[in-house]
């Protein structure tokens, strides 16, 4: 069955780097997305992400954050200046549609631990 | 704003009982709602997917309903196994819109 693979799968980064999370989404998928646990929180929708461009974004998703694309296969979040408050998990999805008939299937999630 | 919450928070029960997940939400104009398990510190595992114009899925133990008027959806289990530790999420989405997820279900069943 298809996956969503994303690595690393734990980053320790210090207060003040920066850091890449990388995703590959399924291939025949369109949309894509990042959203974000903190430990015992919910799960909180940062962006979303269609034809190389941002199609909505969070409030949480603030100018510390970028989306890219860079081939035809990645799907990345960049947070340029990491602040303890963004240790968390990170996951990625991607669907065929957008919030559409076949739903999301989710990477295992990448744990950020900033110090 | 789209709210979601989920009842219980925690159960605990023995081994083969059925048991009944809770799913509640605020903005009755949904197009489709999801189910997730979720494994300590892991990733999110789709198991039933309900579209908008449907009232039920069914998946080997699992089976959800859809209620949209009442803002309502149960995950029902049968047979529960120690295997099904785990919490479950809920979670549902307008047309065009994300997901929006609720807090979640954490189960744990005694063999």
């Amino acid at each position: 069955e298809p996956e969503v693979t994303q690595t690393p799968s734990h980053q320790v980064t210090q207060m003040g780097q920066e850091v890449i999370l990388r995703c590959v989404p399924i291939s025949n998928h369109l949309y894509f997305y990042w959203y974000r646990q903190i430990l015992g929180q919910k799960v909180e929708f940062l962006v979303s992400f269609y034809n190389n461009e941002i199609s909505e974004k969070s409030e949480i998703f603030d100018d510390q954050f970028s989306v890219e694309r860079p081939d035809g296969s990645n799907f990345t979040l960049k947070i340029r200046s990491t602040k303890l408050e963004d240790s968390a998990m990170y996951f990625c999805a991607s669907s065929e549609s957008y919030a559409g008939g076949y739903g999301y299937t989710f990477g295992s999630g990448t744990r950020l631990t900033v110090v | 704003k789209q709210e979601v919450t989920q009842i219980p928070a925690a159960l605990s029960v023995p081994e083969g009982e059925n048991l009944v997940l809770n799913c509640s939400f605020t903005d009755s104009a949904i197009y489709n709602l999801q189910w997730f398990r979720q494994d300590p510190g892991k990733g999110l595992t789709s198991l039933l997917l309900i579209q908008s114009s449907q009232r039920e899925q069914t998946s080997g133990r699992l089976n959800a309903s859809l209620d949209k008027s009442s803002g309502r959806s149960t995950l029902y289990i049968a047979a529960s196994q120690p295997g099904d530790s785990a919490t479950y999420l809920c979670a549902v989405a307008r047309l065009g819109q994300n997901f929006v997820f609720g807090p979640g279900t954490r189960l744990s069943v005694l063999p």
